[in-house]
């Protein structure tokens, strides 16, 4: 049973560029979760999507990010135009359904480095 | 809003030192409280849970009680151990909104010498 998997490890972007970032929740969550990680911080909450909806994006940037689940295939966080700024880990998360007492279940991350 | 306070680091300690981390929490209701570890350039894994007041989380000699009076979590280890180091985040989960919400601390970082 395969664990969320994230890719690409490392991705290096110059300033005005595109990022996607994907991930692939455990098999049998519907319910992905987005968390950015600076370092020496802690993690902060992003978005929170089940397929095809955004449950709660409070924590995302109004511009520049988006996020998405689509029906088939993985979830992708999108970053437009980065700026040096966004070069952090970016860690995905994955629980099942109706999952109060569950806990996460955490990709290994996507390391973002914007030259 | 729920909130999770742990201890800063980081934490320096001697192979087989007694190790606590303190973390306390704020939430509405009756959340899940739990410890996950991050070792150096991996995700986070959960370490341990507790789902209910006075439970004890246990794992791979870490403990974490449950204290619902002074809204604590607070992990201990009696003997740590070099592959110890990591960081430690706590973490609840509590209704929000009508779905599971996580709120995480800072993390603890900590660090065992031979």
């Amino acid at each position: 049973n395969a664990g969320v998997m994230q890719n690409p490890r490392h991705l290096v972007r110059r300033r005005g560029q595109e990022a996607r970032l994907r991930c692939s929740p455990m098999k049998g969550h519907s319910h992905v979760y987005w968390y950015r990680q600076l370092p020496e911080e802690g993690l902060k909450f992003m978005v929170y999507l089940q397929k095809e909806n955004i449950i709660d994006e409070s924590g995302m940037p109004k511009e520049r990010f988006s996020a998405e689940f689509p029906k088939e295939g993985p979830s992708i966080l999108r970053i437009q135009q980065v700026v040096r700024g966004d070069s952090a880990a970016y860690f995905c998360a994955s629980s099942p359904p109706l999952s109060y007492n569950s806990p996460l279940h955490f990709g290994n991350g996507t390391r973002l480095t914007v030259t | 809003g729920n909130s999770v306070t742990q201890m800063e680091g980081p934490v320096t300690l001697s192979e087989e030192a007694f190790l606590t981390i303190n973390c306390t929490y704020t939430a509405t209701g009756y959340p899940s409280l739990f410890w996950y570890v991050q070792y150096p350039g991996e995700g986070l894994q959960l370490l341990l849970k507790a789902t209910k007041a006075d439970d004890k989380g246990s794992n791979k000699g870490f403990e974490a009680t449950y204290r619902k009076e002074t809204t604590s979590f607070h992990l201990e280890k009696g003997s740590v151990q070099v592959s110890d180091s990591a960081v430690y985040f706590c973490a609840l989960s509590g209704a929000s909104g009508g779905y599971q919400k996580v709120t995480f601390g800072i993390g603890t970082k900590l660090q065992v010498i031979p």
